[in-house]
C-alpha cells in the first residue's frame, strides 16, 4: 500500500530537548516537505526537498533542521525545542514533476512544554 | 508570496444540499490544486487534483473547477451527507513550494 508513514504520532517534550519526527515514504517519490498546522494559520512550509542530499527553506523554517540521505526519508529535527513549536506537524510526498499529487502522513502532534 | 483564502470558513448544510466551496489564490502561475480533506485529529486525505492546463476533475459526488486566470477554484457536493463532515483544504503548487488555505469547516446535519 502506497503511504507515508511518520513517528511519532504524539510526542510531549521539555524546551530544550534535542528531538527527531522521522517521515518515510514507500513510492519511491523525489519531492518531499514538512509542515506545520496552526489554528487559524492552516498549514505552512517548513522545509522541502527536491531528491536526495537538495533541501530547501519553506516558509517557517526557523528552529528546524532536516536530512535527505536516502531518498525515501526525510527527518524533520528540533535541535533544541520551544514552546512555541508545539503544532501538528505533517510530512508529505509526491513526485517532483510540476502536477504531481502530494501524499500526507498521518501527522505527529508534537507538545512543548 | 502566494496566498491562498478560503470562504467561508465554516458552513452547516442539513443533509441532502448541494454545496459550494471556495478557493482563491493570489498568484496564478501554479502547476496545479488540489483540494483534501481532514477529519478530526487526522491526516489529509486527497480528493481531487487540478493541473493547471485543466478546468475541472469529477470524483463521484465531487466536483471541483479551476479558473486558474482568476485565481479561483470551487469544490462542489452534491447531494451532502453526515458523513461529508470535515474540513476541506484547498492547496496550490507554485515553484516547488506548496501554499494551503486555513479551511472549511463544514457539518452537514441529519
Amino acid at each position: 500500500e502506497a503511504q507515508v508513514t511518520q513517528n511519532p504520532r504524539y510526542l510531549i517534550t521539555v524546551t530544550g530537548k534535542k528531538l527527531t519526527v522521522t517521515c518515510s515514504q514507500n513510492m519511491n517519490h523525489e519531492y518531499m516537505s514538512w509542515y506545520r498546522q496552526d489554528p487559524g494559520l492552516g498549514l505552512r512550509q517548513i522545509y522541502y526537498s527536491m531528491n536526495v542530499e537538495v533541501t530547501d527553506k519553506g516558509d517557517v523554517p526557523e528552529g528546524y533542521k532536516v536530512s535527505r540521505k536516502e531518498k525515501r526519508n526525510f527527518p524533520l529535527i528540533l535541535e533544541s525545542p520551544s514552546p512555541n513549536q508545539t503544532s501538528l506537524y505533517f510530512c508529505a510526498s509526491s513526485w517532483a514533476s510540476d502536477g504531481m499529487e502530494a501524499f500526507f502522513g498521518q501527522g505527529t502532534r508534537l507538545t512543548v512544554v | 508570496k502566494q496566498e491562498v483564502t478560503q470562504i467561508p470558513a465554516a458552513l452547516s448544510v442539513p443533509e441532502g444540499e448541494n454545496l459550494v466551496l471556495n478557493c482563491s489564490f493570489t498568484d496564478s502561475a501554479i502547476y496545479n490544486l488540489q483540494w483534501f480533506r481532514q477529519d478530526p485529529g487526522k491526516g489529509l486525505t486527497s480528493l481531487l487534483l487540478i493541473q493547471s492546463s485543466q478546468r475541472e476533475q469529477t470524483s463521484g459526488r465531487l466536483n471541483a473547477s479551476l479558473d486558474k486566470s482568476s485565481g479561483r477554484s470551487t469544490l462542489y457536493i452534491a447531494a451532502s451527507q453526515p458523513g461529508d463532515s470535515a474540513t476541506y483544504l484547498c492547496a496550490v503548487r507554485t515553484g516547488n513550494q506548496f501554499y494551503f488555505g486555513t479551511g472549511t469547516s463544514l457539518t452537514v446535519i441529519p
